[in-house]
C-alpha cells in the first residue's frame, strides 16, 4: 500500500511568487494535515481538513490557503512568497476514529527554497 | 499557550548505550501523545500514547506516558548507529482539529 505521497519533493521560487504543494494521503484516510518545519526545529501545524472541510487552522497568514478534494487528496497554496517560506512542508494523513487518538502519518515532505 | 517541551536536546551516546528521551507538555484538551523519528525528511511513526502508565513497546524501544505529571519518556535499548535520528514528541488536541503540537526535537547520535 502506498503511503503518504507529496509532490514536488522539492522547489525553488523566487521571492512574490506563488507555490502549491500536493499531498495524496493513505487509501481510506479522510483527514489531511499540513505542517511547516524550519530547520532545527519542531513542525508547526498550518491546515487541517477533513471530508473536505477545514477543521481547523494554525497561526499563520492569509497568504496560506488549502483546499481538500473529494478523492481526499490536498493542496497547500502560498502566495506573495517571503524568504522566511522557505522550509520543509509535511502532509500528515489519518484517519479520523473519534476515539481515543488518531494515528497520523506523515509524507516525505517537499523542500521549498525562497531566494 | 500550547507547549511541548523535549529534553535533552542533543545527545550523542555510543553504539550498546541505553538512552531516554524526555518530553513534557502543558496543553489544553489533550487527546494523545505521539513519538517520531525523524532521519532525513518524513517523521517515522513509533508510538501513540493516550493512556498513563501503560508501556508501549517495539522492540528495543518503548514508551510511556504520566497524565498526572504531564510528561512522557522514550527509551531506546542497546543502541545501533541506524537510531541516530531526530526524535519528536507530539501531543495532538481536541479542539475541532487534529492539531499536533511539537517539541524542538532531540537530536541522537549514536557513535560506533
Amino acid at each position: 500500500d502506498a503511503g503518504v505521497t507529496q509532490s514536488p519533493t522539492h522547489l525553488i521560487k523566487t521571492r512574490g511568487q506563488h507555490v502549491t504543494l500536493r499531498c495524496s494521503p493513505i487509501s481510506g484516510h479522510k483527514s489531511v494535515s499540513w505542517y511547516q518545519q524550519v530547520l532545527g526545529q519542531g513542525p508547526q501545524f498550518i491546515f487541517q481538513y477533513y471530508e473536505k472541510e477545514e477543521r481547523g487552522r494554525g497561526n499563520f497568514p492569509d497568504r496560506f490557503s488549502a483546499r481538500q478534494f473529494p478523492n481526499y487528496s490536498s493542496e497547500l497554496n502560498v502566495n506573495a512568497l517571503l524568504l522566511g517560506d522557505s522550509a520543509l512542508y509535511l502532509c500528515a494523513s489519518s484517519w479520523e476514529t473519534g476515539t481515543g487518538g488518531t494515528e497520523a502519518f506523515f509524507g516525505q515532505g517537499t523542500r521549498l527554497t525562497v531566494v | 499557550e500550547d507547549k511541548v517541551v523535549q529534553s535533552p536536546l542533543s545527545l550523542v551516546v555510543h553504539e550498546g548505550d541505553t538512552v531516554t528521551l524526555n518530553c513534557s507538555y502543558e496543553v489544553t484538551n489533550f487527546r494523545s501523545l505521539l513519538w517520531y523519528k525523524q532521519e532525513k525528511k518524513a517523521p517515522t511513526f513509533l508510538f501513540m500514547l493516550t493512556s498513563s502508565g501503560i508501556e508501549k513497546k517495539s522492540g528495543r524501544l518503548s514508551s510511556i506516558l504520566d497524565k498526572k505529571e504531564l510528561f512522557s519518556i522514550l527509551n531506546i535499548t542497546a543502541t545501533q548507529t541506524g537510531d541516530s535520528a531526530v526524535y519528536l514528541c507530539a501531543v495532538q488536541l481536541i479542539q475541532g482539529a487534529q492539531k499536533l503540537v511539537f517539541g524542538q526535537g532531540t537530536r541522537l547520535t549514536i557513535n560506533p
